[in-house]
């Protein structure tokens, strides 16, 4: 079946810091990827997406690329800030559906 | 805009107690989740209602029920509440368009069973 596999950490950076997550994912034909955040006391949210092979979704300076050949789609920010403290997970879903496979989430803390 | 309300947002049950968990949407969605989330097991997907009068079991339906009681709202309900179900629970609901994928999640509520 569909699974999604990302670095659990958890992660302490400084403030400016460059971050890396990484995410891989096994799935039948072509999943679209996303990556979800989590920041305290809240539910997820949508950080950005991807549909197709090569995409590159980005928002609030994070960025991915849809990488089929590594079956990967990790995350990664140039300069982390304190806002930035939060649980990241990894998703797919697949075949026209909008149901949605986690990975089990990366816990980021941004110390000033 | 209100999104994705859930209530309530704390609860501490008995063993064998039951409770409803009450969810509603405000932004016309087809379809809606119940997701719990546990340390270390991301989420996992209990029920969900790919559109109203429809529901289907998810990755751990095991003691839960769900109804769509209408397009807006969904809920969830433990007849019989184990320590197992101490967990988070979310509420999320999207669009319904194929391949679109983007879930809008409530705030959860904390379930503690003693």
């Amino acid at each position: 079946g569909n699974s999604v596999t990302q670095m659990e950490g958890p992660v302490t950076l400084s403030e400016e810091a460059f971050l890396t997550i990484n995410c891989t994912y096994t799935a039948t034909g072509y999943p679209s990827l996303f990556w979800y955040v989590q920041y305290p006391g809240e539910g997820l949210q949508l950080l950005l997406k991807a549909t197709k092979a090569d995409d590159k979704g980005s928002n609030k300076g994070f960025e991915a690329t849809y990488r089929k050949e590594t079956t990967s789609f990790h995350l990664e920010k140039g300069s982390v800030q304190v806002s930035d403290s939060a649980v990241y997970f990894c998703a797919l879903s697949q075949g026209g559906s909008e149901k949605l496979v986690f990975g089990k989430g990366m816990k980021l803390t941004v110390n000033p | 805009n209100a999104g994705v309300t859930q209530t309530p947002k704390f609860q501490v049950l008995k063993t064998g107690q039951s409770m409803t968990l009450q969810c509603a949407q405000d932004m016309n969605h087809n379809s809606m989740y119940w997701y719990r989330q546990d340390p270390g097991m991301g989420l996992r997907l209990i029920y969900y209602s790919a559109s109203e009068g429809t529901t289907d079991k998810g990755e751990v339906p095991n003691g839960y029920n769900v109804s769509r009681l209408n397009k807006r709202e969904f809920s969830l309900r433990l007849e019989s509440a184990a320590p197992s179900q101490t967990s988070v629970y979310f509420c999320a609901s999207s669009s319904g368009e194929a391949g679109r994928g983007e879930q809008y999640f409530g705030p959860g509520t904390r379930l503690t069973v003693t």
